[in-house]
């Protein structure tokens, strides 16, 4: 099936610094959705990306749809300390979304004092 | 917040006992599914369905049965509970197949002794 490589797989930043993350992918996409996970919840979706070269901002969090659709960022401005989380990338299995999503492995944000 | 809530949120239970884990939403979205988490592996999907008794098998389905009498509820059943299934299921909604974007339940921590 397809896979989703995330990095890093761990940031230790101090608050107020800014955060960039990645999703690549040996095939196609044709949507990218990034979701963040709190400890003992579910993954909230953050942004949905639907086209090639799109860039789409959700306050502070902003993210980009590679031209090749075969990767994907999520960047994050002037972190605070509820952005610490798990932040996951995730796409359609077939491109219709009903058969599921193939999930990276997650990056997982820490904020130091 | 979509309204979905799974019960039980946490679960204990020995090996070669049935399970069933359920799901409710009040969204009246079309398409459910379920998906565990572990350590290492990410997010995984078991099954889902398309529709009220459509269901189809995802990546990691042995060991697993659902069923969708109701839009709103779909049940995960472990017939024979295994130590290899403990983990955290998540269930997920989408009411479009086209964009992909799912949301997810709290959860359900399952434990087999």
């Amino acid at each position: 099936g397809q896979q989703l490589n995330q990095s890093p797989q761990s940031m230790f930043i101090q608050e107020g610094e800014d955060v960039s993350m990645n999703c690549t992918s040996s095939s196609i996409f044709n949507t990218w959705l990034w979701y963040k996970q709190d400890p003992g919840e579910g993954p909230v979706l953050l942004i949905a990306l639907y086209k090639a070269g799109e860039l789409t901002s959700n306050g502070r969090l902003t993210a980009q749809f590679g031209i090749t659709r075969k990767d994907s960022f999520l960047n994050i401005s002037a972190s605070i300390p509820s952005d610490v989380g798990i932040y996951f990338c995730a796409g359609p299995d077939s491109g219709g979304g009903a058969d599921g999503l193939t999930f990276g492995k997650g990056t997982h944000l820490i904020i130091q004092p | 917040d979509a309204g979905i809530t799974q019960s039980p949120r946490h679960k204990v239970t020995e090996t070669g006992t049935p399970v069933t884990l359920r799901c409710h939403q009040t969204e009246n979205h079309r398409y459910m599914y379920w998906y565990r988490q572990d350590p290492g592996h990410g997010l995984r999907l078991i099954h889902y369905s398309y529709g009220v008794k459509d269901t189809d098998k995802g990546e990691v389905s042995d060991g697993y049965s659902v069923s969708r009498s109701k839009t709103e509820d779909f049940l995960l059943t472990l017939e024979s509970a295994t130590s290899s299934q403990t983990s955290v299921y998540f269930c997920a909604i989408s009411e479009r197949r086209e964009a992909g974007e799912q949301f997810f339940g709290p959860g359900t921590r399952l434990t087999v002794l």
